[in-house]
């Protein structure tokens, strides 16, 4: 049962250009969602996060929207830049035993590739 | 200079041993996360701890034992119940009060 789904395994986009990447969800529990960008061999960095009571977060050149009622998320990176070639995780967390420290469901990933 | 360190980086055995993989961090995080990533796919959640002491098995612990002797360490041993060990292994750590973890290098397990 996946419940946060990447369904684009992969994304290419022109230099310069703006770059989405999508995410959806079906565990209504979930209540914060965060982006996370992986190169081959590393681990994940911690890119943007975003609370289920904000629809929008904004980070300089990312931003991440949120549509609760479509248990929807995007990934905007503008502009797009050849370093931000790499794999793009999105995951969520759901409220755990009263505390904050929320397990991670991650999606698959998707591959973004920004060309010069 | 804070952070979470794993090693080795990379990590060859055969088939049938233990192997433990060490993860190490000084955020002064009380959780840490054991995950493991095979190609193509997001990253599973193996174990993780809140608190020294004390661990939970996440969504595929199996063939997989922890430790939390010390609030920085969190060491994950593959045992040879585990039926496909080789894969990238991560770990992570998150703060008190927080959702955002934040991962080490990981390392890299083939078992021959």
């Amino acid at each position: 049962d996946q419940q946060v789904k990447q369904n684009s395994p992969s994304l290419s986009v022109q230099e310069g250009r703006i770059s989405i990447l999508n995410c959806d969800y079906t565990n209504s529990m979930f209540d914060y969602f965060l982006w996370y960008k992986k190169y081959p061999a590393e681990g994940p960095t911690f890119l943007i996060s975003i609370s289920s009571i904000k629809d929008k977060n904004e980070d300089g050149r990312f931003t991440v929207f949120l549509n609760k009622s479509a248990k929807h998320l995007s990934l905007h990176i503008v502009p797009s830049q050849p370093g931000d070639s790499a794999v793009y995780f999105c995951a969520a967390s759901a409220p755990y035993g009263g505390t904050s420290y929320g397990k991670l469901t991650f999606g698959q990933g998707t591959i973004l590739t920004v060309h010069p | 200079d804070g952070g979470i360190t794993q090693s080795p980086k990379y990590l060859f055995r055969k088939e049938g041993q233990n192997v433990t993989l060490s993860c190490e961090q000084n955020l002064n995080h009380d959780a840490m996360y054991w995950y493991r990533q095979d190609p193509g796919q997001g990253l599973r959640l193996i174990y993780y701890s809140q608190i020294v002491n004390d661990f939970q098995k996440g969504d595929i612990a199996e063939g997989y034992s922890v430790s939390r002797e010390k609030k920085e360490s969190f060491p994950l041993t593959v045992t040879s119940a585990q039926k496909n060990p080789t894969a990238f292994y991560l770990c992570a750590s998150a703060g008190q009060m927080s959702d955002t973890q934040y991962f080490g290098p990981g390392t890299r397990l083939t078992v021959l």
